[in-house]
């Protein structure tokens, strides 16, 4: 809906490689945010974004590192993927507003991994 | 630190009205989120409260007690594709960061 894609959609791979993912806006959203879905935890914060080069740590970021090179892309790397990491991984985007203050949160179609 | 509290699961019946109830804790408040999400897809946006009161849009109403830490997602004339899942987050003041609940899967039934 607001222009936000996820690459890929679906992984496997296997413990110890490293991973990869992507999310691609084409809204000029200031905002970026990667999050974990893990049944009964919720969504979790792992990183955002608050402008290029610009990045921050949520609170699940251990074994997770993030890169904004360009206003449109936001990549997500699992250095050396764990089994603990299988996961559903949503990215976002906020601050669409002249001011980038608009806070309501835009989510990608996810990308389902799984560790083995 | 925060914590934010829902039911795990609802059922309703088709033409219904179903109200889910949020309850949070948090240090700094700055307003709350509703979204809905269904199965394997992503959660989009319903109603974002920061101050007192219910706000209406078509179906859905949300309403918020700051004094009490509580929201309600109010959903009438119930339809099947209405079952998903529902997320209460709140956005912290200090971080400007959204806090997720677990959500409420709301099952409705013909």
């Amino acid at each position: 809906d607001a222009g936000i894609t996820q690459s890929p959609r679906h992984k496997v791979t296997e413990t110890g490689t490293p991973v990869t993912l992507r999310c691609h806006q084409t809204e000029n959203h200031r905002y970026m945010y990667w999050y974990r879905q893990d049944p009964g935890h919720g969504l979790r914060l792992i990183h955002y974004s608050y402008g290029v080069k610009d990045t921050d740590k949520g609170e699940v970021s251990d074994g997770y590192s993030v890169s904004r090179s360009k206003t449109e892309d936001f990549l997500l790397t699992l250095e050396s993927a764990t089994s603990s990491q299988t996961s559903v991984y949503f990215c976002a985007i906020s601050g669409g507003d002249s001011a980038g203050t608009s806070y309501e949160q835009f989510f990608g179609p996810g990308t389902r991994l799984t560790v083995l | 630190g925060q914590n934010i509290d829902q039911p795990t699961e609802m059922t309703a019946t088709e033409g219904a009205i179903v109200q889910i109830n949020c309850t949070y804790q948090t240090s700094g408040f700055n307003g709350l989120f509703w979204y809905q999400q269904h199965a394997g897809e992503a959660p989009t946006f319903l109603s974002y409260n920061v101050l007192d009161g219910l706000e209406e849009k078509g179906r859905f109403s949300s309403f918020l007690s700051r004094s009490k830490g509580y929201s309600y997602l109010l959903l009438k004339e119930l339809q099947m594709k209405d079952s998903a899942s529902y997320l209460c987050a709140v956005r912290d003041r200090n971080t400007d960061k959204l806090i997720f609940g677990t959500g409420t899967r709301l099952q409705v039934f013909p």
